[in-house]
């Protein structure tokens, strides 16, 4: 079946950086976009940017410019992001989420991964 | 960017009853890029409603939207027990994608 399957919970200090991973399986991974989305605890879903499998370009939203490097590698079926010069405040959960249509940009992300949660903390 | 506002903020009803949670965009969506998604504690969001109006796959059709510009709607006919969570709009239509904060639907 299609699934996201994401990598384990993190403990990072303030100023580190942190890299979780998404593989993808049960679908051709280079035909849908990528998604990556927060949630702080208690909080709502925040949009951080979105990869394309296909030919690896990025786009990211402005609040993470410069802190976010999102990749791929097509030989396993995983994206990765990561997130650079922690702070408290990035301390939430994190989620993979596959765009429903192909090949589109703006669109719904039907499938989620299982959610990594990071935590920053001195 | 796109400010979505969800209201109300919690919404207390009895199964059986008829739910209707409403998403105001700060500006019009384009294309009826809106979508609705359900989210239990611990687990991660699950599609309902795209493009306004359309069902995901496996959604039942207890569950409906609808709207355009920048008012839109999702209405559940009778409440199930299941159906107590918390519920997300997301206009899509414009980078970035945008989230409302959220409406908590619970049992009253």
């Amino acid at each position: 079946q299609v699934q996201l399957v994401q990598s384990g919970a993190e403990v990072k200090k303030p100023g580190a950086s942190v890299k979780v991973s998404c593989k993808a399986s049960g679908y051709t991974f280079t035909s849908y976009y990528m998604h990556w989305v927060r949630q702080a605890p208690g909080q709502g879903l925040e949009w951080m940017g979105i990869i394309n499998p296909s030919g690896g370009s990025t786009s990211y939203a402005q609040k993470f410019q410069g802190r976010v490097t999102m990749t791929r590698d097509t030989s396993t079926s995983t994206v990765y992001m990561e997130l650079s010069s922690l702070r408290s405040e990035d301390t939430a959960v994190y989620y993979c989420a596959r765009g429903s249509i192909v090949g589109a940009t703006l669109d719904a992300f039907d499938i989620w991964g299982q959610g990594t949660m990071v935590t920053v903390s001195s | 960017e796109i400010v979505l506002t969800q209201s109300p903020g919690t919404l207390s009803l009895s199964p059986g009853e008829r739910a209707t949670l409403s998403c105001r965009a700060s500006q019009s969506v384009s294309s009826s890029y809106l979508a609705w998604y359900q989210q239990k504690p611990g687990q991660a969001p699950r599609l309902l409603i795209y493009g306004a109006s359309s069902r995901a796959t496996g959604i039942p059709d207890r569950f409906s939207g609808s709207g355009s510009g920048t008012d839109f709607t999702l209405t559940i006919s009778r409440l199930e027990p299941e159906d107590f969570a918390v519920y997300y709009c997301q206009q899509y239509g414009s980078s970035p994608s945008t989230f409302g904060q959220g409406t908590k639907l619970e049992i009253k």
